[in-house]
């Protein structure tokens, strides 16, 4: 069973605090995308990797940087957090390639005060 | 980049009737066109892709259709069943380059027994 893991279910961090999202994935993908999911703006990509060591930035990078120092391991780094970043986050994997699947985490939901 | 349009933004319907999902996108270059549903607490999950090749797939109680002219495609499910409840997304990736998923704002579809 495929799966796309992401450490923390639910983060309350305060505002300045630099806050670390983790993701992984077992299934050996060489894409690895962050989404951030706000109601009534559906899923917008923040940054995504398609190798290790390789990050590209997505629609909406401010405030956020990205690691990817193995292939299964995705970080998102919220530099210095603020009450706007509140939001749910949701990592996702994909084969490189054309027309491949995009499998995601359960997401974090992350609130910041 | 591509922008892709989803409507309506929430849909009620009664259990057994069905149920319509449009979307349209604006980059002639996409030819992946996945939708993906997300239930209560969990990341979205493919339901059903169509590619710019074909102009119709079904699955079971499930359709989509492609109209690569007008550049629209929908999501059509039958006989509708309260476990069809959930957020539904459409999204648009283009051929080249690094085939970067585009998401529409998602439809809230409530099925009511």
């Amino acid at each position: 069973d495929v799966k796309v893991t992401q450490s923390s279910r639910y983060l309350v961090k305060r505002t300045g605090e630099k806050v670390f999202l983790e993701c992984v994935q077992d299934m050996d993908h060489e894409n690895m995308f962050w989404y951030r999911q706000d109601p009534g703006l559906g899923l917008r990509l923040i940054y995504f990797s398609y190798d290790v060591k390789m990050k590209e930035k997505g629609d909406i990078p401010e405030g956020y940087s990205v690691s990817r120092e193995k292939k299964e391991r995705f970080s998102l780094i919220l530099e210095s957090a603020s009450t706007n970043q509140t939001s749910m986050y949701l990592c996702a994997s994909r084969r490189q390639g054309q027309n491949t699947e995009a499998f995601f985490g359960q997401g974090t939901r992350l609130t910041v005060v | 980049g591509e922008n892709v349009e989803q409507h309506p933004s929430t849909l009620s319907v009664q259990e057994g009737d069905s149920a319509v999902i449009k979307c349209t996108y604006s980059d002639s270059a996409s030819n992946y066109f996945p939708w993906y549903k997300q239930e209560l607490g969990k990341g979205p999950q493919l339901i059903i892709d169509i590619r710019s090749n074909v102009g119709e797939k079904k699955d079971q109680r499930i359709a989509v259709t492609l109209n690569k002219t007008a550049k629209h495609f929908s999501l059509h499910i039958t006989e509708t069943q309260p476990e069809d409840s959930a957020v539904y997304f459409c999204a648009a990736t283009p051929s080249g380059g690094y085939q970067k998923v585009t998401f529409g704002t998602g439809t809230k579809l409530q099925v009511i027994p």
